[in-house]
């Protein structure tokens, strides 16, 4: 059965600090997706990982994925306000099969 | 492109009491997921539609749920009866279902309190 762990599950950071989130799972997959949630909003996709050391930038933000370590990390960059939210990665067995989530990092940006 | 729709938004019901939510996936989408999100927690799979057919419903709660596909589009998500452990958001996720990559598109889902 797939599990994924992520930690932290609670990050409180100061504005302009680095941080990373991690994203840890138990079966070989080489699909990893980070999803963004607001509070009372649905899912929004982030990042979309596809093979051993890919990895992605959008903003502040930075995705990667080491497929034999089993392991994605989530980088923040020069933290904002703006980023204030819960980070889910899920994980897809193989194609067209339902998304493993973790519990989730709820990421709190102060000044 | 219009995304994927739910409704209703928000819903109240007591204890024992029957419920249904509606999914409108996104136009051309083969495969439709339900999830449930308990509070504080990651989204859970209850249900995956490939057009009209059920590929996995290992965990849903068969005694009280049911979903079904009809004509492989719109999808509806019934709860009878509920308990307070019901109590979530209730995401339908939409995808292509070809090609390598195989994303999916989430809806606003519905928040359901069960009293």
């Amino acid at each position: 059965e797939l599990k994924v762990e992520q930690n932290p599950l609670f990050l409180s950071m100061q504005e302009g600090k680095n941080y990373t989130i991690y994203c840890n799972y138990s079966t070989t997959s080489d699909r990893l997706y980070w999803y963004r949630q607001d509070p009372g909003k649905s899912l929004e996709s982030l990042f979309v990982l596809l093979s051993n050391g890919a990895v992605k930038q959008e903003g502040r933000l930075m995705a990667s994925l080491d497929t034999k370590a089993r392991l994605s990390t989530l980088h923040i960059t020069a933290a904002v306000h703006d980023l204030s939210a819960t980070y889910f990665c899920a994980v897809e067995n193989s194609g067209n099969t339902p998304l493993v989530f973790g519990k989730g990092t709820r990421l709190s940006v102060i000044a | 492109e219009a995304g994927v729709a739910q409704s209703p938004r928000y819903k109240i019901i007591e204890k024992r009491q029957s419920v249904a939510f509606w999914c409108n996936p996104i136009s051309g989408h083969a495969t439709l997921y339900w999830y449930q999100q308990i509070l504080g927690q990651g989204p859970k799979l209850l249900i995956q539609f490939q057009n009209n057919g059920v590929v996995d419903d290992s965990q849903l709660p068969k005694d009280r749920f049911s979903a079904e596909r009809l004509k492989g589009v719109d999808s509806t998500l019934k709860i009878q009866p509920a308990k307070l452990e019901d109590s979530a958001v209730y995401l339908c996720a939409s995808s292509l279902s070809s090609g390598l990559l195989n994303e999916q598109y989430f809806g606003p889902g519905t928040r359901l309190t069960v009293t």
